[in-house]
């Protein structure tokens, strides 16, 4: 079945950039009819999400995070990867990677979740 | 667009029917998710457009509405049911999350 593993640092340094990769097992991320997201969840708060990006590296990014973030698609490694620029105490969260399922061309869910990483932004 | 669960939390006992509401701030038509989420785990999908059962996802759990106005039901709470749950619309982006609905014993 399809999987998916978030990995990365789990402490950044306030001002660094905060880098994660997603491995996608179990699927090919070049399927149609599937985005891939990052979604973070602060300490005992909800779910926010981030941006996703389509395997031919398309992408769109919440607003409210375009200013810091960027995410890019290895299709070779079947990876995808979140960057988050100028972190502070306010990025410290939970970080999942996520299959967005589409049921059409704009909307979809989320059916597939990585574990989770748990990212601390501090000195 | 905003998404609001009521109530933020929920006491019930084995058995019981319990429903959570989820109100967007403007339509988002059906295209409005339910996520599961257990302590330290990732969320679970459990309903897609608005009323879909994920497969794999037990029959106790049902969704409706459209627009602003959408319901999740469990019709008869089970011991693994205890979680927090989330909504989400996926008719726009950013997409948004409710901030979550908490179900304890």
């Amino acid at each position: 079945q399809v999987q998916l593993q978030e990995s990365g640092p789990g402490l950044v340094k306030p001002s660094q950039t905060l880098s994660l990769t997603c491995t996608v097992s179990g699927a090919s991320m070049s399927s149609d009819g599937y985005y891939w997201s990052w979604v973070r969840q602060h300490p005992g708060k909800a779910l926010e999400w981030i941006g996703y990006i389509y395997y031919t590296g398309s992408t769109y990014y919440n607003p409210s995070l375009k200013s810091q973030v960027t995410i890019s698609v290895d299709t070779s490694n079947n990876q995808f990867s979140l960057k988050l620029t100028s972190v502070s105490a306010a990025d410290t969260a939970v970080y999942y990677c996520a299959r967005d399922k589409r049921l059409n061309n704009f909307a979809g869910a989320f059916d597939v979740w990585g574990q989770g990483t748990m990212v601390t932004v501090s000195s | 667009i905003q998404m609001t669960q009521s109530p933020s939390s929920l006491s019930a006992s084995l058995g019981d029917r319990v429903t959570i509401t989820c109100r967007a701030s403007q339509s988002v038509f059906n295209y409005l998710n339910w996520y599961q989420q257990k302590p330290g785990k990732a969320p679970k999908l459990l309903i897609y457009a608005a009323s879909t059962l994920q497969s794999g996802v037990p029959s106790r759990f049902s969704g409706s509405g459209s627009g602003t106005e959408f319901t999740l039901t469990i019709s008869s709470l089970q011991p693994e049911d205890f979680a927090t749950y989330y909504c989400h619309q996926s008719y726009t982006s950013p997409r948004t999350f409710g901030q979550g609905t908490r179900v304890e014993i």
